[in-house]
């Protein structure tokens, strides 16, 4: 079974730091995986999406790096902004199927 | 963008009563929807896949008759929490597949229902 870690659990930052988020995961068979954003109480919005065979994908302030024979990912985001406030969860797809398993997220608070 | 829409957002029952949550994709046929729990402060668990026009796969340690799925068309699926006790509060999600992958996602997620059960 697919276990999917996240550390930190929560991270409070001043304005302008950039931020490591973790992510690992117990079995390295993996399609792709993904990053969303989870504010209170909402819904999933995606980030950004890894496929197995990159080593990295890119959007603005965030980039998200993928070393699936280590079973690792992070994400970075530069220069945050509270608005960058939110829970970032990771979610990896087995090989055979859509379904995503996902960690238990990383609580993030951006200082003003 | 693709948007998937999820209601009602939140809903307080009684124990013992029933409660349908709708997920309906809004501009694209989804074939294949999945139903989220997530527990504060936990990561979503995968409850079951609903197949449009067929009967939804559940994951292991769901109760498929307590959690009844039913995807009739390519736009909506929904989920009835039958007998409703107050171990069933939690948030729910659904996310549905569009057909063809688009960037940086393969599934979009609706906005959630906290169901609260008293």
């Amino acid at each position: 079974k697919q276990e999917v870690t996240q550390i930190p659990a929560a991270l409070s930052v001043p304005e302008g730091e950039n931020l490591v988020l973790n992510c690992s995961f117990t079995d390295s068979a993996i399609y792709n995986l993904q990053w969303f954003r989870q504010d209170p109480g909402k819904g999933l919005t995606s980030l950004l999406l890894i496929q197995s065979s990159q080593r990295e994908q890119t959007s603005g302030r965030l980039n998200a790096s993928l070393d699936k024979s280590s079973g690792r990912s992070t994400l970075y985001i530069a220069a945050s902004q509270p608005g960058d406030s939110a829970t970032y969860l990771c979610a990896v797809r087995r090989s055979n199927d859509y379904k995503l398993s996902f960690g238990a997220g990383t609580t993030v608070t951006v200082r003003a | 963008g693709a948007v998937v829409s999820q209601h009602p957002s939140w809903v307080i029952c009684k124990s013992g009563t029933s409660v349908k949550i709708e997920c309906r994709s809004l501009d694209f046929q989804a074939t294949t929807m999945f139903w989220y729990r997530q527990f504060p402060k936990q990561s979503l668990m995968l409850m079951a896949t609903s197949n449009e026009g067929s009967k939804a796969t559940y994951e292991q340690g769901v109760e498929k008759d307590k959690f009844l799925i039913n995807h009739a068309s390519l736009t909506l699926s929904t989920l009835t929490v039958t007998s409703a006790h107050p171990e069933d509060s939690s948030f729910y999600i659904c996310s549905a597949r569009p057909p063809l992958v688009r960037p940086n996602t393969e599934a979009f997620f609706g906005q959630g229902t906290r169901l609260t059960v008293v």
